[in-house]
């Protein structure tokens, strides 16, 4: 049972390239979460789904979108990167509302760098 | 702005001791407030969450204090082990069917524990 896969583990790209991070989770989760993580900052919601075909705005969502065609995945693009945008990325999936159900399951995480 | 603020940022414990670590949140609609240990280059996993229903919850050597009226919870780690070494990190959400369990962030603490 692999959980949350993300893809890529690292990345470097140059200011004003574009990429797209990869999530798959196999649980069946029907919400999914983009979160960053910065020094003293903690994680901060970027994007979240509902279910799919769904995406919302989080906390942090400029120079970020996110798609969720399937149940399954869900993508995080940046169009043009800066350097504000380096971060270890984090996609997390839960299942449901109820007690027990709200836990969210973490990926290992995408460290990005933008020279 | 920081709706979760946690301390302290860091901790030194020795072997044997008692860790804890602080929060205290804003929004009092929070209904969920679980803790997360993260390893280095790991993803965050859940440690122990708390319902506002009840003032306490211990799982093993772990327990988590709740004060409603004071809009504070607390992390206690009895017997601390180095194993134990890792960053913690407190949350809170709204567990909502339009929103899942997005999760709101402390700061972190980075605890070590010396043998």
């Amino acid at each position: 049972n692999a959980g949350v896969t993300q893809t890529p583990k690292f990345r470097v790209l140059k200011t004003g390239q574009s990429m797209t991070l990869l999530c798959a989770q196999d649980m069946n989760h029907e919400y999914m979460y983009w979160y960053r993580q910065d020094p003293g900052m903690g994680l901060r919601l970027i994007h979240y789904s509902v279910g799919e075909g769904t995406t919302a705005k989080g906390e942090v969502p400029d120079g970020y979108n996110v798609s969720r065609l399937k149940k399954q995945n869900f993508l995080l693009g940046l169009e043009s990167a800066a350097p504000s945008q380096t971060s270890v990325y984090f996609c997390a999936s839960s299942y449901g509302l109820g007690d027990g159900n709200a836990e969210a399951f973490f990926g290992q995480g995408t460290r990005l760098t933008v020279v | 702005q920081q709706q979760v603020k946690q301390s302290p940022q860091s901790l030194i414990v020795q072997k044997g001791g008692i860790s804890i670590i602080n929060c205290a949140y804003e929004n009092t609609a929070f209904d969920y407030f679980p803790w997360y240990q993260q390893f280095p280059g790991k993803g965050p996993a859940l440690l122990i969450a708390i319902r506002p229903d009840v003032s306490e919850k211990k799982e093993g050597r772990f327990t988590i204090s709740f004060n409603k009226s004071a809009k504070q919870f607390s992390l206690h780690i009895m017997d601390s082990q180095p194993g134990d070494s890792a960053t913690y990190f407190c949350a809170a959400s709204m567990v909502e069917e339009t929103s899942g369990s997005r999760l709101t962030f402390g700061e972190g603490t980075q605890l070590t524990v010396n043998p």
